[in-house]
């Protein structure tokens, strides 16, 4: 039962141009949201996140939106560059809970030329 | 300031046999997870501790696996005995659990295990 999904398990942007990664999930528990980023033979790394009193949050050329009442979350990444190659994955967790993140299955990015 | 640290960085067992993997956490952090990562299933949690105690455990697949965290400065994962369906990368991965506060993860760059 996955209560994150990432139905997109690859992405290919050119250099330059908007990069938009989804993600759903289904436990209306969820009020922390979380992007990770991870590159090859390394752990994930965190990348940007959002409360559920918000419905964007930005951090230079990241930028992430909530829509609580669709139960979604993208993130943006503007211009893309070559870099930005790797594998994000959303992630979530509880307010009684804020320990414990439940992660989706990964969207493989990747930024040409 | 060293991140998690896990060993080995790759293992390549056969069938039947055991497997140990190892997680040294962040100093000062409370709280230790370990993860799976596959294609089909992401990176799927497994099992946390918070201050050395098994918080929750019901990721783990099956009492082929099994985790102990004897202190602070160490966890082992353990599966015994293996199968071919345990190839994946293991992370281990840490946070300070400062009470009700959103934390980061902070990750291991992982165990790739080959099951034979």
């Amino acid at each position: 039962d996955q209560q994150v999904k990432q139905n997109s398990p690859s992405l290919s942007v050119q250099e330059g141009r908007i990069s938009i990664l989804n993600c759903d999930y289904t436990n209306s528990m969820f009020d922390y949201f979380l992007w990770y980023k991870k590159y090859p033979a390394e752990g994930p790394t965190f990348l940007i996140s959002i409360s559920s009193i918000k419905d964007k949050n930005e951090d230079g050329r990241f930028t992430v939106f909530l829509n609580k009442s669709a139960k979604h979350l993208s993130l943006h990444i503007v211009p893309s560059q070559p870099g930005d190659s790797a594998v994000y994955f959303c992630a979530a967790s509880t307010f009684y809970n804020t320990d414990k993140l439940i992660f989706g299955t990964g969207t493989r990015l990747q930024v040409f030329p | 300031d060293a991140g998690v640290i896990q060993s080995p960085r790759h293992e390549v067992t056969e069938m039947g046999q055991e497997v140990t993997l190892r997680c040294k956490p962040i100093s000062g952090h409370n709280s230790l997870f370990w993860y799976r990562q596959t294609m089909m299933r992401g990176l799927e949690l497994l099992i946390y501790f918070n201050n050395n105690v098994p918080i929750d455990d019901s990721g783990m697949p099956e009492d082929r696996f099994s985790a102990k965290m004897p202190n602070a400065s160490f966890s082992t994962l353990k599966i015994q005995p293996s199968e071919p369906r345990d190839s994946a990368v293991y992370f281990c991965a840490s946070s300070p659990n400062r009470g009700n506060v959103n934390e980061k993860l902070f990750f291991g760059s992982g165990t790739q295990l080959s099951v034979l």
